[in-house]
């Protein structure tokens, strides 16, 4: 079956202006997760829904990003006035529970250029 | 909070040679564990896992990792490597029993097997 499908795979913008990333997770899972992976670094949690709410975004940086998934299926990442500190590869992951022992599908990212 | 860290950034190994990638965690609470393996352009996939029960886990690919609570780690081992195994590893932890999977990542080791 499909795996977790992310668009664009690249997103290149100008500092100050606003993107949107899309996820599509495998279908029935419910839980769904957002990661962001600077430059040699590992991917670092952002923010975790289970069905169409946010149960933890503690990992939000700041204000000016946000996330949603109205309907429990996709889920779009928003981020506002972009700074370069932006760039990276953001991951998605689903998972068919919510348990923290079940696995994790990532798709392959999105890689956003702030300029 | 959970932190991970993968003590070497990077190893390289001719192929048929063994090969071990360390990972040594810090909780306070018990701990669920997992590597990840990122091939160059795909998605993160999970190699394998240990909540609970035996200490030596066996996973796929002919990985195998081992868990020992007294010195926090969780190191990856392979006994004869193949030029495919060439990646990224990541080294993760997430909070035993908890309700959702938020994972906590290491820096990533890369490794490359050399003909």
């Amino acid at each position: 079956g499909a795996g977790v499908s992310q668009t664009p795979s690249n997103k290149v913008t100008e500092k100050g202006k606003y993107v949107e990333l899309r996820c599509d997770p495998i279908s029935g899972h419910t839980a769904l997760y957002w990661y962001r992976q600077s430059l040699g670094q590992g991917p670092e949690f952002l923010i975790y829904f289970q069905g169409t709410g946010a149960a933890d975004d503690s990992g939000l940086p700041n204000d000016r990003f946000f996330a949603v998934r109205p309907e429990g299926s996709v889920s779009t990442l928003k981020i506002q006035r972009t700074e370069r500190g932006d760039s990276a590869v953001y991951l998605c992951a689903s998972s068919l529970t919510s348990g923290g022992g079940g696995e994790q599908f990532f798709g392959p990212g999105t890689r956003l250029t702030v300029l | 909070a959970q932190s991970v860290t993968q003590l070497d950034s990077q190893v390289p190994v001719f192929e048929e040679a063994p090969v071990e990638l360390r990972c040594n965690y810090s909780s306070s609470v018990s701990v669920y564990l997992f590597w990840y393996v990122q091939y160059p352009n795909q998605g993160l996939q999970l190699l394998l896992k240990y909540l609970s029960g035996s200490t030596l886990v066996k996973g796929i690919n002919g990985f195998e990792a081992e868990f020992n609570k007294s010195q926090t780690s969780f190191h990856l081992r392979k006994p004869s490597v193949h030029i495919s195994d060439t990646a990224e590893y990541f080294c993760a932890v997430s909070r035993g029993g908890t309700s959702y999977g938020k994972l906590t990542f290491g820096q990533g080791t890369i490794l490359t097997v050399h003909p």
